[in-house]
């Protein structure tokens, strides 16, 4: 069965420090991949997506996501986070069947 | 451009009362769904809508009837609110063909006493 499992329930980092979130999946053959996020009160806004060719993708606000494979892996990370970054982020994948979602992994951003 | 629009935002309501959750889109999108969400769940399908016409059940349809009254509209329903029925509920449209990109709407709160 397909799933998506995003281990970290919550993160915390500094402002300014680097971020990984990390998302595992589990499907049959080579997904469509994507990372939301949601801002409090807010719905789900599309940061990236991976459909196939260059397993390093860029998105909105200076996140990035490289697919792997060989570990079931899509791990989105961002080299210098800001404090607007604090929101809940999540995970999704599709392939032939409707969209599945992971858990979230709210992050805090310290001062 | 507004995007997907649900109404209401919030509603509180008693267990056994009825409600409609709207929800209208101005993308021209074929596909719509309804998704719930619950603290540490992620989202999940309730119903979704390939097409103008017709409506399909996703992971958690029980309790809930859904009408897709032209393209850009997709209702959902709920007969007889249960508190097990208490989330945060978000209308979705799929950039087509089946991208599995989704666009949302800003959600809308729902309370059962």
């Amino acid at each position: 069965a397909q799933s998506v499992t995003q281990p970290d329930i919550h993160i915390t980092v500094s402002e300014g420090a680097s971020l990984e979130l990390r998302c595992n999946y589990s499907y049959g053959a080579t997904p469509y991949l994507f990372w939301y996020v949601q801002s409090p009160g807010q719905g789900l806004q599309l940061l990236l997506k991976y459909f196939s060719g260059d397993t390093l993708v860029q998105g909105i606000k200076g996140f990035e996501a490289e697919f792997k494979r060989s570990q079931s892996s899509f791990n989105l990370r961002k080299p210098s986070v800001h404090w607007s970054d604090a929101a809940e982020y999540f995970c999704a994948l599709t392939g032939g069947f409707k969209t599945i979602f992971g858990a979230g992994t709210r992050l805090f951003v310290k001062a | 451009n507004a995007g997907v629009t649900q109404t209401p935002k919030f509603q509180v309501l008693k267990t056994g009362q009825s409600m409609t959750l709207q929800c209208a889109q101005d993308m021209n999108h074929n596909s719509m769904y309804w998704y719930r969400q619950d603290p540490g769940m992620g989202l999940r399908l309730i119903y979704y809508s390939a097409s103008e016409g017709t409506t399909d059940k996703g992971e958690v349809p029980n309790g809930y009837n859904v009408s897709r009254l032209n393209k850009r509209e997709f209702s959902l329903r709920l007969e007889s609110a249960a508190p097990s029925q208490t989330s945060v509920y978000f209308c979705a449209t799929e950039r087509e063909p089946d991208t599995g990109e989704l666009f949302f709407g800003e959600g809308s709160r729902l309370t059962v006493l």
